[in-house]
């Protein structure tokens, strides 16, 4: 069964630093999310791809962090500098086209830390 | 200000009793979905209802979209150890998706 993949599961590093999650969503897949999830909340919506042009970005903290989508297949999302706020867990889903009632397929999740 | 608002946030209870779960909003959405996420893992899609007053049923889940598309409920009959995790709403209005605050249900054998 196809699955979305992101790397690294788990990621520590300390304030100030870059870094940086890679996303493969599932093949064929026209849309693609990046979302940042605190321990026990909803998913909050960073970025939305719709082949390599980002759709949706109003949620995203453009003065540290930045996501793209080359060639409409895999993404990376990245974060310099980093901040104590950001440790979460940054979550990557798939959709067929993106629309209301698409299902959405999401990834393991990369778990930040910042110290 | 959440657009999508959960109710309750925390649930214990034992095996066998009913729950009921609500995502409350004051916008009107074209549909509605609800995920369940355990810990660890990516939220999963269980339903999309996209008619006021639809009822879906998933064995034993009940959901139910409001009449004004404005709000839905999840309702868990003979809850069983296996149900425990984090439960979630979500819709999409204009190009933005949103989650709702989610509940986090936990069931005690």
């Amino acid at each position: 069964e196809a699955e979305v993949a992101q790397s690294p599961r788990y990621k520590i590093t300390e304030k100030s630093q870059a870094v940086a999650f890679w996303c493969d969503p599932i093949s064929g897949h026209a849309t693609l999310y990046w979302y940042r999830q605190i321990l026990g909340q909803g998913p909050e919506l960073l970025v939305q791809f719709q082949d390599e042009s980002v759709v949706d970005d109003s949620q995203l903290p453009k003065d540290r962090f930045s996501a793209e989508r080359l060639k409409g297949v895999d993404s990376t999302l990245k974060i310099q500098p980093a901040e104590l706020g950001d440790s979460a867990m940054y979550l990557c889903a798939s959709s067929l086209v993106g629309s209301a009632t698409d299902t959405q397929y999401f990834g393991p999740g990369t778990r930040l830390t910042v110290l | 200000t959440q657009l999508l608002e959960q109710s309750p946030q925390f649930l214990s209870i034992q095996e066998g009793e009913n729950l009921t779960v609500y995502c409350n909003s004051s916008s009107v959405f074209s549909s509605l979905q609800w995920y369940r996420q355990e810990p660890g893992e990516g939220p999963v899609l269980l339903v999309t209802v996209v008619t006021g007053g639809e009822v879906k049923k998933l064995k034993r889940l009940t959901f139910q979209f409001g009449d004004a598309r404005k709000d839905s409920s999840l309702h868990i009959t003979a809850a069983q150890p296996g149900d425990t995790g984090l439960y979630l709403c979500a819709a999409r209005t204009g190009n933005q998706f949103y989650f709702g605050t989610g509940t986090s249900l936990t069931v005690i054998p």
